[in-house]
């Protein structure tokens, strides 16, 4: 049974700190994700991981770094948080597949609240 | 760009009744789709998926359905439980690793 782990689910924070979020998945996956939820906007890639010390940048990175020294585990960093970060944030990890893609699996989520 | 969109952010239903979710999507390099469904307070969960090759694929209540021509998919979850309630997401993906989600509809089933 798949299980991605984050570090935490609900995390406060001050405008201007440095944010890590972290996750660990245990099932020796390729594949490694970082997205937000908002309200209205679905779940937004911020960055992916094929390998590790390998990133790819998604759909909304900046703002963003990510971290990737081993293969479960992947970081992803605010440099300096800001109130529009405000969001959850949720890490998902998958097998490489030649075509097509196989399904992701989540883990449940950090609610982070920049103040 | 919202290549994958969901234009009903809601959707109530009767119990034992059908519920019909939709989705359109812009891209055409996507050749496998996804749906996913979501709780409060979870990270989302695979629910059921399907190949561009094919037009229609069921996994017990659930059955995926899709049109390339008209860029639509739809899922159908027959019979309906209130268990269901959740929101669901489509997904799509175009050969790679990324896959694209859509902004989900809320899917309320009335006991």
């Amino acid at each position: 049974d798949v299980k991605v782990t984050q570090s935490s689910r609900y995390l406060v924070k001050r405008t201007g700190e440095k944010v890590f979020l972290e996750c660990v998945q245990d099932m020796d996956h390729e594949n490694m994700f970082w997205y937000r939820q908002d309200p209205g906007l679905g779940l937004r890639l911020i960055y992916f991981s094929y390998d590790v010390k390998m990133k790819e940048k998604g759909d909304i990175p900046e703002g963003y770094s990510v971290s990737r020294e081993k293969k479960e585990r992947f970081s992803l960093i605010l440099e300096s948080a800001s109130t529009n970060q405000t969001s959850m944030y949720l890490c998902a990890s998958s097998l490489v597949v030649r075509s097509g893609s196989y399904e992701q699996y989540f883990g449940p989520g950090t609610r982070l609240t920049v103040t | 760009d919202q290549q994958v969109k969901q234009n009903s952010p809601s959707l109530s239903v009767q119990e034992g009744r059908i519920s019909i979710l939709n989705c359109d999507y812009t891209n055409s390099m996507f050749d496998y789709f996804l749906w996913y469904k979501k709780y409060p307070a979870e990270g989302p969960t695979f629910l059921i998926s399907i190949s561009s090759i094919k037009d229609k694929n069921e996994d017990g209540r659930f059955t995926v359905f899709l049109n390339k021509s008209a860029k639509h998919l739809s899922l159908h979850i027959v019979p309906s439980q209130p268990g269901d309630s959740a929101v669901y997401f489509c997904a799509a993906s175009g050969g790679y690793q990324k896959v694209t989600f859509g902004t989900g509809t809320k899917l309320q089933v009335i006991p």
